[in-house]
């Protein structure tokens, strides 16, 4: 069975990092591209950003180039999303799905940027 | 950047009912969309591919159609269980883009 795991997330005051990890089981992780997306409260999907299976292309949204970064460690079945200066309007659900059209989705975790 | 424009945003059906939703993109994205339903409190679900390709678990009363700009999602004898939100994304080219999605109702 497919799973997606994120963890990492919390409450983070406005400027200040913070890491999402995503574990993924039940598939050869390492053949995949992956996304995170998000989710603010009450309102529709973002995509957040990609990377290749074995993290040749990356790609970003505009509302968060330079500020995050996207990375995986295949020998750990691990995606991940390092996020700095963060800012309020980042408050969201972030999701980890594989794949372009994303056939699998985590479960989201809450990150939260708030003084 | 493609705009994924969706229509209505808010859809009012009786179960039974057959009902429409449009998707259209700001450019021609050939057949790179793809259609999911969001439950309440729940994470998206893929509901279609590619613009017509199911996928495998999908009741069958949901089917789709289009190429280019115009997509559709059709969902035959609307069920209680088929209460979401539906968001389609286009992946012809970065950055992906996600329609601003439909709420589907029930009467």
């Amino acid at each position: 069975e497919v799973q997606l795991v994120e963890s990492g997330g919390g409450l983070v005051q406005p400027g200040r990092s913070l890491k999402l990890s995503c574990v993924a089981s039940g598939f050869t992780f390492s053949n995949y591209g992956m996304n995170w997306i998000r989710q603010a409260p009450g309102k529709g999907l973002e995509w957040v950003a990609y990377i290749s299976s074995g993290s040749s292309y990356i790609y970003y949204a505009e509302t968060v180039k330079g500020r995050f970064t996207i990375s995986r460690d295949n020998a750990k079945n691990t995606l991940y999303l390092q996020m700095t200066s963060l800012r309020s309007e980042d408050t969201a659900l972030y999701y980890c799905a594989r794949h372009g059209g994303a056939d699998y989705w985590g479960q989201g975790v809450m990150v939260t940027v708030s003084s | 950047d493609i705009v994924l424009t969706q229509s209505p945003t808010t859809l009012s059906v009786t179960p039974g009912e057959t009902v429409s939703l449009s998707c259209r993109a700001s450019h021609s994205i050939g057949t790179n969309l793809h259609w999911y339903q969001q439950k309440t409190n729940e994470s998206p679900r893929l509901l279609i591919k590619y613009a017509s390709q199911s996928i495998s678990g999908i009741p069958s009363r949901f089917s789709a159609s289009g190429s280019g700009t115009d997509f559709t999602l059709n969902i035959n004898n609307v069920e209680f269980d088929d209460v979401s939100s539906y968001f389609c994304q286009q992946t012809q080219s970065w950055p992906r883009t996600f329609g601003g999605g439909t709420k589907l109702e029930l009467k």
